[in-house]
């Protein structure tokens, strides 16, 4: 139990674009998600907490009008990239919180993102 | 700024134990002790957590001091996939607490 998927596992864009990712809970509702970053070398860095049918709340210096946030369901949750530059290329978690005992946070896979 | 302090890497033979060590010192009394362990290029994957009992479960144990100051994670008889980074972290019991992830330590497991 407690699996979070992910869609895409990578993706390869041109500047200028955008970029949809999916993260799904797929055996257990999740009313909070998170979005992390990763660069290589480097450790994950929160970028924002999706609630379930109200606004995400960014870390400081994420840019809310980049990184566009969409909780719809108890099970999805998107992040959009838009207008992606080369420096957006990343390594991007997402994880979903399993109420109960403690509230576990359960990681996708992950999607890595290069911009061209 | 981490609230716990972690070796930077670590060795361990296949079939041994493998002891991860974890300081948090400024831990309250409402925080608990979540290990996370990442494999090269995955998303975390959760272990184990505790408050103030050991614990154990399939993938591994938790040693908490009864000061609560330090925890130790045993891998009982690593084997070579156990290779990762190991996060150590505290968090309060709260929906809206979150995960913030050090560097932690790179066990690296030999043949």
């Amino acid at each position: 139990g407690a699996v979070v998927s992910q869609h895409p596992s990578w993706v390869i864009c041109k500047s200028g674009t955008s970029v949809k990712i999916e993260c799904r809970s797929l055996d257990f509702q999740a009313t909070t998600m998170f979005w992390y970053r990763q660069f290589p070398k480097q450790s994950l860095m929160l970028m924002a907490t999706s609630n379930e049918g109200s606004k995400a709340t960014y870390e400081q210096g994420v840019e809310k009008d980049k990184f566009l946030i969409n909780h719809a369901s108890l099970t999805l949750s998107t992040l959009t990239v838009t207008s992606a530059h080369p420096e957006d290329s990343s390594f991007y978690i997402c994880s979903a919180l399993s109420s109960g005992v403690g509230e576990t946070q359960y990681f996708g896979p992950g999607t890595r993102l290069l911009v061209l | 700024d981490a609230k716990t302090t972690q070796p930077p890497s670590m060795d361990c033979a296949e079939g041994r134990a493998a002891n991860l060590p974890c300081n948090h010192s400024t831990i309250s009394g409402n925080e608990y002790v979540y290990w996370y362990r990442q494999i090269h290029s995955q998303g975390p994957q959760y272990i184990i957590h505790g408050l103030k009992n050991n614990e154990t479960n399939e993938m591994a144990s938790l040693i908490i001091t009864e000061d609560r100051k330090s925890s130790t994670l045993i891998l009982p008889h690593a084997t070579l996939r156990d290779t990762a980074v190991y996060y150590c972290i505290v968090r309060e019991y709260s929906g809206y607490s979150t995960l913030t992830f050090g560097k932690g330590t790179m066990l690296l497991v030999s043949p």
